[in-house]
């Protein structure tokens, strides 16, 4: 079953405007979601959330976690050519050694 | 600093021709390992993870094997590859004091089976 699910698979818009992100999960004993980037090759880290209603917040980008809804939304204003990239939102349960990610979401962003 | 390595960047492989990719994580001790793969335009499948020396995890039913004959080096091998091997493999770890957090990813190797 999928335990974690991304949406959109895919979005592109033009530079300038704001994109919101989503992921939802289906855990028995969550810990944490993490948010990552991915542009040619290795995803890099974005942000982690543990806690429900605290936005986490790095220059454009901020990701927040609902657990009553369980699910997170990243959102990224004023994009840039640089934000062109596949978004991957991954989950941890409590006492699993292992992160269980989504599918993604590839999102392009035009000049 | 940690740093970790992965090998050969790129691999182009025939149907059936065995398979071995290598990770290296430097600067830590006592790592969680971790292999990934990820088709094409998709999320990241996990296939293995070891929290130790020897101690192999297999997440999906394949004919992949890992193993991890030192503490920072995790190898995935394959005795045959078949077509829907391709794909690109990803290594990452987390360190032994902050499993629950984030894990860093290696560079990736592209791996293509014909």
């Amino acid at each position: 079953e999928d335990k974690v699910v991304q949406s959109p698979l895919s979005l592109v818009v033009h530079e300038g405007d704001t994109v919101t992100l989503n992921c939802s999960y289906e855990v028995t004993n969550f810990r944490s979601l993490l948010w990552y980037k991915q542009e040619k090759k290795a995803p890099t880290f974005l942000f982690m959330l543990t806690s429900s209603g605290i936005e986490k917040k790095s220059g454009r980008l901020s990701s927040i976690l609902d657990k009553k809804e369980l699910s997170s939304i990243l959102n990224i204003t004023a994009t840039q050519t640089g934000d062109s990239a596949i978004y991957l939102c991954a989950v941890r349960e409590r006492g699993n050694e292992k992160l269980t990610f989504g599918t993604g979401t590839r999102l392009t962003i035009i000049p | 600093s940690q740093t970790i390595h992965q090998w050969p960047a790129t691999l182009v492989q025939p149907v059936g021709s065995p398979l071995s990719l290598e990770c290296t994580v430097e600067g830590t001790s006592n790592p969680n390992l971790y292999w990934y793969r990820q088709a094409a335009g998709r999320g990241l499948q996990l296939l293995f993870y070891s929290v130790g020396i020897g101690q192999i995890s297999s997440e999906v039913p394949q004919n992949l094997s890992a193993s991890r004959p030192q503490d920072r080096q995790f190898i995935l091998s394959s005795k045959k590859l078949l077509l829907s091997d391709s794909g690109f493999y990803l290594c990452a770890w987390t360190p032994a004091w902050d499993r629950g957090n984030e894990q860093f990813f290696g560079p990736g190797t592209r791996l293509t089976v014909l």
